[in-house]
């Protein structure tokens, strides 16, 4: 089945600064990742996806960037806020079929 | 957020009782997912189904079974609970005509 690997698990940077996780995985037919953002004591929510025909999208402060090749895709938050502090997840799948999530990277930024 | 309820919010039971846990939907989509969230192993998913009375595994299915006999529930069951068992549960929906997930504010199980 599919594996997923998430790195870092923690990561803390200061306010104004960028972010970076990074996540691999192992089946070359996965063609949907999305990440996800959850607060604590809340439900994991959408903040942006990517299929495997796109390399980069980008929303606002949000990219994702995807390497076929290579196996790994990365999410990167330019300008960090506060309210960016969460657990992030990245996952992989085919389509509707058994998803499959990293571990979660803990953000935390500092004012 | 997205249509969807989950009951109970908080429940605890004893070891060897059975547990049913449900998820509602008012948004009428068709793929409905059961996951389980702890600490060092993120989000795994436990079922899923892909329309009324269509369901498959997911990679931690040992001790649960579901069921969806109308569009807008999805149930999972654990036959026997054990402490192993206890977690936040997560239900989630799709709606087919993309592939993201949208997620219930999760069920709190505590297994004695």
């Amino acid at each position: 089945g599919e594996n997923v690997e998430q790195h870092p698990s923690t990561l803390s940077v200061q306010e104004g600064d960028s972010a970076v996780i990074k996540c691999t995985y192992s089946d070359s037919a996965s063609n949907y990742f999305p990440w996800y953002k959850q607060e604590l004591g809340k439900r994991p929510q959408l903040i942006i996806d990517i299929r495997s025909n796109v390399g980069e999208k980008k929303d606002q402060r949000i990219a994702v960037t995807l390497n076929k090749t290579a196996k790994h895709f990365s999410l990167h938050i330019t300008e960090t806020q506060p309210e960016d502090s969460a657990v992030y997840f990245c996952a992989a799948s085919r389509g509707y079929q058994k998803v499959t999530f990293g571990i979660g990277t803990k953000l935390q930024v500092i004012p | 957020d997205a249509g969807i309820t989950q009951s109970p919010r908080h429940k605890v039971t004893e070891t060897g009782t059975p547990v049913t846990l449900r998820c509602h939907q008012t948004e009428n989509h068709r793929y409905m997912y059961w996951y389980r969230q702890d600490p060092g192993h993120g989000l795994r998913l436990i079922h899923y189904s892909y329309g009324v009375k269509d369901t498959d595994k997911g990679e931690v299915s040992d001790g649960y079974s579901v069921s969806r006999s109308k569009t807008e529930d999805f149930l999972l069951t654990l036959e026997s609970a054990t402490s192993s068992q206890t977690s936040v549960y997560f239900c989630a929906i799709s709606p087919g005509t993309g592939y993201e997930q949208y997620f219930g504010p999760g069920t709190r199980l505590t297994v004695t």
